[in-house]
């Protein structure tokens, strides 16, 4: 079956510096959302791409859909301690009523 | 607006015991999805309705799990019997009708630990 798998597993970021996480699949993706966990939250929606190549901002987010629609990425410039938290990418199939398939995350670690 | 209700918060109980879920949506979204979280990992779809029909159960453990939807607004999911396995955090999230760009509002999940 479908995987998507995340990369780094765990991010150790000193304040103020910049970091990426990376979302990489077995096979093409359809729609990728991205989504933040807060320790012991659930996870928000952040954003969603559509077309190959679309880059979306939020303030200090910039999020990228690959090419070749097979990766995604997250980037976070300036980390403050609110950043902190797990990021989860997830492929949305609309064939297949929306099923949304998680990554493992990459855990955010902020160090003051 | 009310965001997606579930209960209990938190739930012990023993292996081999019976325990339910309780999912509230948001009002007017017509699916509901079961996920299954165990620690350190992404969340796992366990069954998605669309109004009161599943949609997807393939990752659903049918010999001890099972959920329905009834009238097509509130869901339950329940465990009988339970394993160790099944520790884990259970969230469940409403989105709008197919083929829309929104993202799944998730609740804030119930804590299962089975010892």
């Amino acid at each position: 079956g479908q995987q998507v798998m995340q990369i780094p597993q765990y991010q150790h970021v000193q304040e103020g510096e910049d970091f990426t996480t990376y979302c990489n699949s077995s096979t093409t993706l359809s729609n990728i959302q991205w989504y933040k966990q807060r320790p012991g939250g659930h996870p928000v929606f952040l954003i969603q791409l559509v077309k190959s190549g679309e880059v979306k901002k939020q303030k200090r987010l910039t999020f990228q859909f690959g090419e070749a629609k097979k990766n995604s990425s997250l980037h976070i410039t300036a980390t403050q301690t609110t950043d902190v938290g797990t990021y989860f990418c997830a492929d949305r199939r609309e064939a297949a009523g929306n099923k949304l398939t998680f990554g493992g995350g990459t855990r955010v670690l902020v160090k003051p | 607006e009310a965001g997606v209700a579930q209960s209990p918060r938190y739930k012990i109980i023993e292996k081999r015991q019976s325990v339910a879920f309780w999912c509230n949506p948001i009002s007017g979204h017509a699916t509901l999805y079961w996920y299954q979280q165990i620690l350190g990992q992404g969340p796992k779809l366990l069954i998605q309705f669309q109004n009161n029909g599943v949609v997807d159960d393939s990752q659903l453990p049918k010999d001890r799990f099972s959920a329905e939807r009834l009238k097509g607004v509130d869901s339950t999911l329940k465990i009988q019997p339970a394993k160790l396995e099944d520790s884990a955090v259970y969230l469940c999230a409403s989105s709008p009708l197919q083929g829309q760009n929104y993202g799944y509002t998730f609740g804030s999940g119930t804590r299962l630990t089975v010892v």
